[in-house]
């Protein structure tokens, strides 16, 4: 079966550079997440879009930004990255319909930054 | 507000031990119930959920059963295996479209 799909899967940049990360969520599946997760840490909700809006918001840094597209995937963009940004992140997408609870996780980006 | 709080680790038990990792949850209304596992260097796998009181979730011989009255998403398996090494993390959701709710996530290790 189809996964969610993320781009790319490991990404080093200095400090004060900008990162964008690309999430393809599973075909048919109209709402995507995105998720921080620290060394050792539970992930933290980042933000999230349904049918291309945004549905929901967390603890996303006024750094970064984030849409979805009209194919369904969605762009994570940051910048003037800084050494606490070094993190696995990680999109998930849920479905229509009767599962609309369930998120579905990619394999995560991880992001080291210099 | 809502909030997860699981069982700290890490877990060592050995090959065909019974294992338990308690969750607990706070939250208003109805929330749905779900256990992730990460695997070293992977994202998270659904490994089953419950959407209502009383649900039980299963998969791959894990279980966890919502109790509402104890408000807990106890994760059981009768004999695990070297290969079910890894980070459990208990989580909810409260509707459509939010976020989840992650607890702090419990390492198991299991020695053959």
């Amino acid at each position: 079966a189809a996964g969610v799909i993320q781009s790319p899967r490991h990404l080093i940049k200095e400090k004060r550079e900008t990162a964008t990360l690309k999430c393809y969520p599973i075909p048919r599946h109209d709402t995507v997440y995105w998720y921080q997760q620290g060394p050792g840490q539970d992930p933290q909700f980042l933000i999230s879009f349904y049918e291309k809006m945004q549905s929901d918001k967390g603890s996303i840094p006024d750094r970064f930004s984030a849409q979805q597209f009209s194919d369904y995937h969605s762009e994570l963009n940051m910048s003037s990255l800084e050494l606490g940004d070094s993190a696995l992140y990680f999109c998930a997408s849920s479905p229509r319909g009767t599962e609309t609870d369930t998120q579905y996780f990619g394999p995560g980006t991880r992001l080291t930054v210099l | 507000g809502n909030s997860v709080t699981q069982m700290e680790g890490p877990v060592t038990l050995s090959e065909e031990a019974f294992l338990t990792i308690n969750c607990t949850y706070t939250a208003t209304g109805y929330p749905s119930l779900f256990w992730y596992v990460q695997y070293p260097g992977e994202g998270l796998q659904l490994l089953l959920k419950a959407t209502k009181a009383d649900d039980k979730g299963s998969n791959k011989g894990f279980e966890a059963t919502y109790r509402k009255e104890t408000t807990s998403f106890h994760l059981e398996k009768g004999s695990v295996q070297v290969s079910d090494s890894a980070v459990y993390f208990c989580a909810l959701s409260k509707n459509t479209g939010n976020q989840f709710y992650f607890g702090t996530g419990t390492s198991l290790t299991v020695i053959p």
